[in-house]
């Protein structure tokens, strides 16, 4: 079957450590987005990329940086700089649009990252 | 800049009740907008999603939505919760041509017998 993968479920991060978070789909679609996810402030769009090399700046990308070095994975890396980096984090990705219509986007379950 | 307001944070309903789940956009031209569901600790599940055409969209697990221009509202409807319905509930809206999308808060569903 084909989906979006997101691993480790679960990640725990030390102070002035860098993680990284793994998303991987099969699903042959050309965009995928992360987002992180608070309790009351729904999903915020962290890095977003359309194409393999190509990728553009959310809402929230301060201390965070990704790469799409290939069409299948968009790895997260959470930063040192990113100083309240425990949340919920999903990824997602959708086929970029086809006769000009917004295409759904597909989820992975989610990686929770928590500061020891 | 387009956003989305759920103004219900928390709804409980008895099971077997009708639901109506409220969403409304603010963005300038004709919005694109999705409705998806997410049970703990899991990845949003797309529920049901409207383009043009037909105001009215069924999804899937029997929801529908309607969309209403003038009131810049995309309501979630279902005429009898099931407790498996218990989730949490996210509106969202892309405007034309970019897949970037803003989503709501969201609206945590609970269900009682």
């Amino acid at each position: 079957d084909g989906g979006i993968t997101q691993s480790p479920k679960y990640l725990f991060r030390k102070e002035g450590q860098n993680v990284t978070l793994s998303c991987e789909q099969n699903l042959n679609h050309d965009a995928m987005y992360w987002y992180r996810q608070d309790p009351g402030q729904g999903l915020r769009l962290i890095y977003y990329s359309q194409i393999v090399n190509d990728f553009q700046k959310g809402d929230i990308a301060e201390g965070y940086s990704v790469s799409r070095e290939k069409k299948e994975s968009f790895p997260l890396t959470v930063t040192s700089a990113q100083k309240n980096p425990t949340a919920f984090y999903l990824c997602a990705s959708s086929i970029v649009r086809t006769l000009g219509r917004n295409q759904p986007q597909h989820f992975g379950d989610g990686t929770r990252l928590s500061i020891l | 800049a387009q956003s989305v307001t759920q103004p219900d944070i928390h709804i409980t309903v008895s099971e077997g009740a009708s639901l109506e789940l409220r969403c409304n956009y603010s963005y300038g031209a004709t919005p694109y907008l999705f409705w998806y569901v997410q049970s703990p600790g899991q990845g949003l599940q797309l529920l049901l999603k409207y383009f043009s055409g037909d105001t009215l969209v069924q999804g899937i697990k029997g929801f529908e939505a309607e969309f209403k221009r003038s009131q810049s509202s995309f309501n979630l409807r279902k005429p009898s919760v099931h407790w498996s319905d218990a989730a949490e509930y996210f509106c969202a809206v892309g405007p034309f041509g970019n897949e970037k999308l803003t989503f709501g808060t969201g609206t945590r569903l609970t269900i009682i017998p």
